[in-house]
C-alpha cells in the first residue's frame, strides 16, 4: 500500500462544477503540500498545510491530521484548471525529512 | 525576479555514462531540492540542499549525488547510467528548508533519455 493515496485518479467535470480531490496518507507528517502540474510538465506549488484550512482564490485546501486526510476543492471550475493535482507529505525519520508524493489526480474541465 | 532555471533542458546519454544536471534557484533562495518524475513511479524525492549542505535525502542509490555551491546553484550527478534513469528531473528552490518550507518554486525540468 502506498504511503500517499489520491482519489479519484481521473476526474472530468463541466465548467462551473465544484471539484473535490482527496488525499489520504498513512504516516505521521509535519506538512502536506498540494501541487499543480500542467501539460508540458510545469509544476506550481499551491498550498502547504500543517493544520486546518487555507484558501487562495477559487482553491481551498483542508487537512484533518487525526484522520490523516486532506482535500483540495476548486469552486466554479474553469477549463484552465485542467491539470494534474498532486498531494505530497513531508515526514521525518531519524532526523531525515523526505517528501512522498501521491500518484496525482488528472482533472479535465469541459467548457 | 527570474524563476528557477535548469540546464540542459534535454539530454540523451547511453548506458554506463554519467551526467551532470544544473539548477539555478531564485535569487535569495538558499534551499534546492531535486526530484525525479517517471511515468511508472511518479514524482520521487532525491535530496535537498541548504547552504551548501545536504539536509535531507530520499531512497535513491549512491549513483545519485549532488552538491550546492556558495551562490546556491546546485548540480546533480548520476553515474553509471541505467535505462531506468530515463526521467524528467526537476529542481525546486525555496527560502527555507525542510518542514519550514512554505512554497517551493519549480524549474522546467531536464528530460534525460538513456539509450
Amino acid at each position: 500500500k502506498n504511503e500517499v493515496e489520491q482519489s479519484p485518479q481521473n476526474l472530468t467535470a463541466q465548467e462551473g462544477e465544484f471539484i473535490t480531490i482527496n488525499c489520504s496518507y498513512s504516516v505521521g507528517i509535519s506538512a502536506l503540500h498540494w501541487l499543480q502540474q500542467h501539460p508540458g510538465g510545469g509544476i506550481v506549488s499551491l498550498f502547504m498545510l500543517s493544520s486546518g484550512k487555507k484558501k487562495h482564490g477559487r482553491l481551498i485546501a483542508t487537512i484533518n491530521i487525526q484522520e490523516k486526510h486532506s482535500s483540495l476543492h476548486i469552486t466554479a471550475s474553469h477549463p484552465r484548471d485542467s491539470a494534474v493535482y498532486i498531494c505530497a507529505v513531508r515526514s521525518e525519520n531519524f532526523g531525515n525529512e523526505k517528501l512522498t508524493f501521491g500518484t496525482g489526480t488528472r482533472l479535465t474541465i469541459i467548457p | 525576479k527570474a524563476g528557477v532555471t535548469q540546464t540542459p533542458r534535454y539530454l540523451i546519454k547511453t548506458r554506463g555514462q554519467q551526467v551532470t544536471l544544473s539548477c539555478s534557484p531564485i535569487s535569495g533562495h538558499r534551499s534546492v531540492s531535486w526530484y525525479q518524475q517517471t511515468p511508472g513511479q511518479g514524482l520521487q524525492f532525491l535530496f535537498e540542499y541548504f547552504s551548501e549542505t545536504q539536509r535531507n535525502k530520499g531512497n535513491f542509490p549512491g549513483r545519485f549525488s549532488g552538491r550546492q555551491f556558495s551562490n546556491s546553484r546546485s548540480e546533480m550527478n548520476v553515474s553509471t547510467l541505467e535505462l531506468g534513469d530515463s526521467a524528467l528531473y526537476l529542481c525546486a528552490s525555496s527560502l527555507t528548508s525542510g518542514s519550514r518550507i512554505d512554497t517551493q518554486y519549480f524549474g522546467p525540468g531536464t528530460r534525460l533519455t538513456v539509450l
